[in-house]
Parts: C-alpha cells; structure tokens; sequence
C-alpha cells in the first residue's frame, strides 16, 4: 500500500514570489507520482507526473517537480505565481508494479493562496 | 479533443433513495475508476473495471454497485442514500494499450438531503 504526506495543508504566497508544495510518499514498490490542481467547484486537473526517466518533470501552468527518490518526495515548484493560481493541489501516488490498474492514492491536499 | 464525461452534472436525493451515475470514458480508453471526495476531503478510491470486469475495489460501500458495459460506459448504482454520501463522485479512464494517462471527468456532485 502507499500513503502520500502533504505537510501544509494552506501556502499563502504573494503574487510573483516563487512556491514550492510539499508531497512525501511511503511505499514498499515503485510508484508514479502526480500533481493535480482542482479550481473551486471543478474537476481534477493533471499538472504533471512522474513515471520514469528524467527526475525533474515539467507540466503545465509553469509548474515543475522533482522526484527524489532517497528523500521519498516530489515536491512542486513555480519560479512566479499569478493570482489564477489559486486553488487546491493534490499529490498522488500509483503502484508502478500494477500495470495497468493504476488506481490513485491522493494526499490531503494543499490549499495555494495567492496575495496580490 | 474529447474527454471523459459525467452525468449528471448536480444530483440531489433524499434519504433512503437510489441515485445512478453515469462515466463514459474518452475513446479507446478501456479503463474506468471511480472515486469519491467529501467536502474539503482527498478523492477516495471506490472501484475500477478493465474490459468490463471489476480490477480493483476501494473504500466502497456495500450499498454501491457499479459495473461497466459493453461500449465501456460505467454507471455508479448508490442506494439507501445517507447524508454522508454527499459528495463530489469522478470517474476517470484510462488506456492499458496506450499508456496514456489518467484523466478525470468534472464530477457529478451529489447532494443527500
């Protein structure tokens, strides 16, 4: 089984300063890792994810992560938010070994808050 | 390009009824997951089909059924609603062949009165 940890559960930043969301995972197998955002009253976006190659993911919107497999985290990162920033962001992670049945465990979420 | 669509859009039900839910996944994908997010909750895992047959089961209660049909739709069957059941229900599809991704359909949100 895997379990996704987002530490803050609400970020405040001020409109153009860099922020970084936090996602640590548990798992015994080789996952997938993904960000998605979810604006007010809407579905779940995929902002990127990670299955293999490249450590450092780029997805939309501006927004990039690494994946650091010793520290167990793929922490989300944009050098300049904009106030269509705001909304919610989910960590999720996926058994890598279940091909095909890549069923999602998701973190509790980080609530961005952007200042102008 | 198309996506994955839900209906309904806004459900609303009293105790004790049965509500259906509707995913029809993109083309070609031929996998559908189902999960649930209470308000200010993570989505949950319910249950996932692969070529019609279940694959997987979540959190899913025994008052819910769900099965997917021969041109891939999936509907979600939730019966003797409680006020907890109130929640946002995606559904999400999948390509095994492809490798595509995941991705979600805007939900049907459901409201138990």
């Amino acid at each position: 089984a895997q379990s996704v940890t987002q530490l803050d559960s609400q970020v405040p930043v001020f409109e153009e300063a860099p922020v970084e969301l936090r996602c640590n995972y548990s798992s015994s197998v080789s996952v997938y890792l993904f960000w998605y955002v979810q604006y007010p009253n809407q579905g779940l976006q995929l902002l990127l994810k990670y299955l293999s190659g490249s450590t450092l993911v780029k997805g939309i919107n501006g927004f990039e992560a690494e994946f650091n497999k010793s520290q167990t985290s793929f922490h989300l990162r944009k050098p300049s938010v904009h106030i269509s920033d705001t909304a919610e962001y989910f960590c999720a992670v996926s058994d890598a070994s279940n091909f095909g049945n890549e069923k999602l465990t998701f973190g509790t979420g980080t609530r961005l808050t952007i200042i102008p | 390009a198309a996506g994955v669509i839900q209906s309904p859009r806004h459900l609303i039900k009293e105790k004790r009824e049965t509500a259906t839910l509707k995913c029809y996944p993109i083309p070609r994908h031929d996998t559908v997951y189902w999960y649930q997010q209470g308000p200010g909750q993570d989505p949950q895992f319910l249950i996932s089909f692969y070529e019609k047959m279940q694959s997987d089961k979540g959190s899913i209660p025994d008052r819910f059924s769900a099965q997917q049909f021969s041109d891939y739709h999936s509907e979600l069957n939730m019966s003797s609603l409680e006020l907890g059941d109130s929640a946002l229900y995606f559904c999400a599809s999948s390509s095994r062949r492809d490798r595509v991704g995941y991705t979600f359909g805007s939900g049907t949100r459901l409201t138990v009165v």
